[in-house]
């Protein structure tokens, strides 16, 4: 079968830094997404990564290494409206999306 | 705004009623999708559309019925749902379903309450 692992929540600080990981098992792979979803509101696209490597996007970072069926999402300088959900997604050999069941980050002061 | 729109933003009905749920992109995308998300599980994908083809019914029962007149707009006809049912159903839309790189657009959902 195919899955999904990431962990369900996570604690942080307001300027800190947090990483929130994501292991896949899945028929193919076709790239990675990352998305961010406030309580109420739709989901939102934050990366794709289809190469092994780091992707920098301002105070947010993508990583993946395809070997190990592995990614993590990387936020700098947390603050407050970064509370929210982040969900993996991979693309399979299908070209279907595979979700993760998120990740439910909580910032605190 | 996102750019995909959907109505009614909350819902609530009993087993025995007949409601839809509309969705509307206003992105040009060709490829339109239903999800159903529950308190902490992933995403389920129920229905594909491709340039108004149905490309993936991924065994929902039928009492779901979908949609999909033109590339802009999907339905999701609703009867005799069970209180399992109730969860928040998004709307996406996105280029094209066959090229992995194109994000998926999501609207607000609809909140399904089955009483």
């Amino acid at each position: 079968g195919q899955n999904i692992d990431q962990p369900t929540e996570m604690t942080a600080t307001e300027g800190a830094i947090v990483q929130i990981n994501c292991t896949y098992q899945t028929s193919g792979f076709n790239g990675l997404f990352w998305y961010q979803q406030h309580a109420g509101e739709a989901p939102t696209f934050l990366s794709y990564n289809v190469l092994d490597g780091l992707e920098e996007k301002g105070r947010f970072s993508s990583f993946l290494s395809r070997s190990k069926g592995y990614s993590y999402l990387l936020l700098k300088e947390l603050q407050m409206k970064d509370s929210a959900s982040y969900l993996c997604a991979v693309v399979d050999s299908n070209y279907q999306l595979i979700w993760g069941a998120g990740t439910k980050l909580i910032i605190k002061p | 705004e996102t750019g995909v729109t959907q109505t009614p933003r909350h819902l609530v009905m009993g087993m025995t009623n007949k409601k839809s749920l509309k969705c509307e992109q206003h992105l040009g995308h060709n490829a339109m999708y239903w999800y159903k998300q529950s308190a902490k599980k992933p995403l389920e994908l129920m229905f594909v559309y491709n340039f108004k083809e149905q490309t993936e019914n991924n065994s929902v029962p039928s009492r779901f019925s979908p949609e999909c007149p033109n590339s802009s707009h999907l339905f999701l006809h609703l009867h005799t749902l069970q209180p399992e049912d109730s969860a928040l159903y998004l709307c996406a839309s996105s280029q094209d379903k066959e090229y992995s790189s194109y994000e998926q657009y999501f609207g607000p959902g609809t909140r399904l309450t089955v009483t």
